[in-house]
């Protein structure tokens, strides 16, 4: 099973701050990695399918990036709105897996 | 306007069976995969399995296999995640979505909730 580590567990910032998410693969998974935001009390929603391709709808402050092992999710210029929990997700191999999450707390 | 209908919160006692649903609505539902992913209070998303709706094939994570059973009825655009006997541990919000083999869009259902409880 391909474990999924993210880094931090968890992350309190300002607004307008700039906020990086690490998500590193126990082996190599290709561009198979996604990115998803859940708020709370809410359903997850996918913001970055494939490593870096941006869902339609999906703020151009959102940015993910990476291949193999390591990827990252950006968030440039962070909003109040973006305090969630954000998980990566691999699909390039069986079974499928989800990081650990990350909780983005606004200051 | 596409989305999955999740059926409503349970309440059962361990060693009771179970079965809740997810149904399909506004994009054709042979489409694409379905995938059940569990929440356990305050915990992160965990992948359970997946399934084809147009024929039914399922994927399962080890950790699931053999507790739970997914399946699907295209004929009325649902699929299932089903136990036979529940334990306490299995206190989880359910969540379906149409993720697991195809990225180009997610469609979530709302989450069911289930409490397992002596």
């Amino acid at each position: 099973e391909i474990v999924l580590t993210q880094s931090p567990d968890f992350q309190s910032v300002t607004p307008k701050e700039k906020v990086t998410i690490t998500c590193r693969a126990s082996q190599s998974i290709g561009s198979g990695l996604h990115w998803f935001q859940q708020k709370p009390d809410q359903s997850p929603k996918l913001l970055v399918k494939y490593a870096s391709q941006s869902m339609p709808g999906v703020p151009s402050r959102f940015s993910g990036s990476g291949s193999g092992t390591d990827f990252t999710l950006t968030i440039n210029s962070l909003e109040a709105e973006d305090a969630a929990a954000y998980y990566c997700h691999q699909s390039s191999t069986l079974p499928l897996t989800f990081g650990g999450g990350t909780k983005v707390e606004i200051k | 306007e596409a989305q999955l209908v999740q059926s409503g919160a349970e309440a059962k006692k361990p060693g009771e069976s179970l079965r809740i649903s997810c149904q399909g609505s506004g994009y054709t539902f042979t489409s694409y995969w379905i995938s059940w992913v569990r929440q356990m209070p305050g915990k992160g998303l965990e992948w359970m399995g997946r399934i084809d709706p147009s024929d039914s094939y399922a994927d399962y994570s080890p950790s699931f296999q053999g507790h739970v059973t997914i399946s699907a009825d295209k004929s009325i655009s649902t699929a299932y995640l089903q136990w036979s006997s529940l334990k306490a541990s299995d206190t989880a919000i359910y969540y379906c979505a149409t993720i697991g083999f195809n990225y180009d869009t997610d469609y979530w259902g709302q989450g069911t909730l289930v409490t397992v409880s002596s």
